[in-house]
């Protein structure tokens, strides 16, 4: 199973760009990268996922090397709601019906005022 | 994003007492769903897996007949734990994923606290 690292925490200043890191240097060519937040005392929320292009939604950008060994996930004007814990996941199994997520220890963004 | 919802959000039982937890997919199919266990300033751990009309399939280490696990619609999943004892207090987080789609939808999760 491809495995992640992240960095334990990061700061942001409120309304800045926060880019969020991710390493997954043993994934495998059909394996997607999936980011997560979780808000204290909440169910994960799902932010965005990508194979090989770097994809955008209306919540973040993420940017995946070419390589595919690594990937950065970048809210583009944090908020102060932003604050959450950030999982980086490569899914297991990789088709569309099949795998698991297994959640690492994340990243911990803190915006701050 | 999908609608995945729980209930109870919150319950308190008293130890050997068992509990049932219930998952739904609100706005679309889930032929697979997770059970998720988190304790605090911990990580989820992927407790087990289940697809519709199936038995379950358990994360080593995780006790099936202390966790029974029923999926027996495409918009419903059940956790129940049996006889439970003070160490199951925890957040339970179920999640749902759709016939056609990748993506894993999460649940607001359930607290349990048993006494």
């Amino acid at each position: 199973d491809a495995k992640t690292t992240q960095p334990p925490s990061m700061d942001c200043a409120e309304g800045r760009a926060a880019n969020l890191p991710c390493n997954h240097s043993t994934i495998s060519g059909n394996e997607y990268v999936y980011w997560y937040r979780q808000i204290h005392s909440q169910g994960p929320q799902y932010i965005i996922h990508g194979l090989k292009n770097n994809e955008t939604n209306e919540m973040a950008s993420l940017i995946i090397t070419e390589d595919r060994k690594s990937s950065t996930l970048i809210l583009p004007h944090a908020t102060l709601r932003d604050t959450a814990v950030y999982y980086c996941i490569v899914r297991v199994g990789g088709s569309s019906n099949t795998g698991k997520l297994i959640f690492g220890q994340g990243t911990t963004l803190q915006v701050k005022p | 994003g999908a609608v995945v919802s729980q209930h109870p959000s919150r319950v308190i039982c008293k130890s050997g007492t068992s509990v049932k937890i219930e998952c739904r997919s609100l706005d679309f199919q889930a032929t697979t769903m997770f059970w998720y266990r988190q304790f605090p300033k911990q990580s989820l751990m992927l407790m087990a897996t289940s697809n519709e009309g199936s038995k379950a399939t358990y994360e080593q280490g995780v006790e099936k007949d202390k966790f029974l696990i029923n999926h027996a619609s495409l918009t419903l999943s059940t956790l129940t734990v049996t006889s439970a004892h003070p160490e199951d207090s925890s957040f339970y987080i179920c999640s749902a994923r759709g016939l056609v789609g990748e993506t894993q939808y999460f649940g607001p999760g359930t607290r349990l606290l048993v006494l």
